[in-house]
């Protein structure tokens, strides 16, 4: 079963923060995130595994609670680099199994 | 950085012909995979590939679609009999190593467009 991410789209103007979140009805072992700009390939951002770890990557941070079956996405201070569309991919299980993707969030940074 | 490469980047083709994708997967990767995008859509998974066979599949991958490595570095997706509905980007990604749960990285992508 798929992730359901939220919001589908939002629009931040430079320097706004913004959470992106990724919530699965199945157990999860892990949480990808993944940025993907028009036309181009999901681009690695972090992976949250079992354990409810935070990460943080420049000026954006994740989290995973695994009671929730949740993570969140945090975009701090959000640059036009920023805009894309962020996917979650999940993984039920450990062994690099294939990752199961939400619909994405549209995240559109404007001046 | 080693990079995942797709070829070619763009494939154009008659509804019932075959295409092959080519990928080559970061050199000392162990795990290797096939997903497609259809415009506008989310990331699906199509097949997973370690140590020579398939590991995993989805409902989409039916006999239409094989893969293969014939050597030590390709990897590749064949699909006969092309459909309209298969017209979508098909990303390849590997990630490797004994240690479970690592980052997965993806090529750049074929498009493929079924005429």
């Amino acid at each position: 079963q798929q992730p359901v991410q939220s919001p589908q789209a939002v629009i931040l103007r430079e320097g706004e923060d913004a959470v992106i979140n990724c919530s699965s009805s199945k157990a999860l072992y892990s949480v990808h995130w993944y940025r993907q700009k028009h036309g181009e390939a999901p681009i690695f951002l972090m992976i949250l595994l079992k354990g409810g770890e935070q990460k943080g990557h420049d000026k954006i941070s994740a989290s995973f609670n695994e009671k929730k079956q949740q993570s969140s996405l945090y975009l701090t201070a959000s640059q036009l680099s920023y805009s894309g569309t962020y996917f979650c991919g999940t993984e039920s299980r450990p062994g690099n199994t294939p990752l199961v993707f939400g619909k994405g969030t549209r995240l559109s940074v404007i001046a | 950085e080693p990079e995942v490469t797709q070829t070619p980047s763009h494939q154009v083709t008659q509804m019932g012909q075959e295409v092959i994708l080519r990928c080559v997967p970061i050199s000392n990767h162990l795990y290797f995979y096939w997903y497609r995008q259809i415009l506008g859509q989310k990331v699906e998974f199509l097949v997973s590939f370690y140590n020579n066979e398939i590991s995993e599949k989805s409902e989409i991958f039916d006999d239409q679609f094989s893969v293969e490595r014939p050597d030590g570095s390709n990897f590749t997706l064949k699909i006969r009999s092309t459909k309209l509905e298969d017209s979508a980007m098909y990303f390849c990604a590997s990630t490797g190593g004994q240690i479970s749960n690592q980052p997965q990285h993806f090529g750049d992508g074929t498009r493929l467009s079924i005429l």
